[in-house]
């Protein structure tokens, strides 16, 4: 079955330098889900959109943005990278019209920033 | 808000060992309830879940029940193998509406030989 694809899976950037993370949810799901996970913490929720609007928003720093396509792909914006941003990102997407509340996850794009 | 605790870890158990991860949550609303495994470096799966009060959830010989009357949602497993030997994070969710998870810490399980 199909699953929830993200590009890049490795990513290193240097201070001050933009990331754009990639997140291609499963066919039919209509919610993405953005968490992000520093080295041995749970994952944290940063911002999720439901139908290409945005539905929720957690702990996303103002130097991030995101949003959702027409095909329901989404993407993460990163400006102005800090260290502390070196993390693994993960994308999870959902079928949220039909109530299922259950996510799906990406294997997450591990970004280092130098 | 919504929070979920879990039991702390590292967890060592010797093969074929009984193992427990305790899980307990604070929630406004009636989550749904959720383990997922992180095996090292790779991203989370969904281990079992349970959408209601007595619920059972089970896979791969791992079970949680779902109890309301103590918000808890404890992970148990009969007899652990090596190749269980990952991240355990407890999870829960309150709406279907595109709302986020919250997640535990994290339980590190180590299973040895």
């Amino acid at each position: 079955a199909a699953g929830v694809i993200q590009s890049p899976r490795h990513l290193i950037k240097e201070k001050r330098e933009t990331a754009t993370l990639k997140c291609y949810p499963i066919p039919r799901h209509d919610t993405v889900y953005w968490y992000q996970q520093g080295p041995g913490q749970d994952p944290q929720f940063l911002i999720s959109f439901y139908e290409k609007m945005q539905s929720d928003k957690g702990s996303i720093p103002d130097r991030f943005s995101a949003q959702q396509f027409s095909d329901y792909h989404s993407e993460l914006n990163m400006s102005s990278l800090e260290l502390g941003d070196s993390a693994l990102y993960f994308c999870a997407s959902s079928h949220t019209g039909t109530g299922l509340d259950e996510q799906f996850f990406g294997p997450g794009t591990r970004l280092t920033v130098l | 808000g919504d929070s979920v605790t879990q039991m702390e870890g590292p967890v060592t158990l010797s093969e074929e060992a009984f193992l427990t991860i305790n899980c307990t949550y604070t929630a406004t609303g009636y989550p749904s309830l959720f383990w997922y495994v992180q095996y090292p470096g790779e991203g989370l799966q969904l281990l079992l879940k349970a959408t209601k009060a007595d619920d059972k959830g089970s896979n791969k010989g791992f079970e949680a029940t779902y109890r309301k009357e103590t918000t808890s949602f404890h992970l148990e497993k009969g007899s652990v193998q090596v190749s269980d030997s990952a991240v355990y994070f407890c999870a829960l969710s309150t709406s279907n509406y595109g709302q986020n998870f919250v997640f535990g810490p994290g339980t590190r399980l180590s299973v040895l030989p």
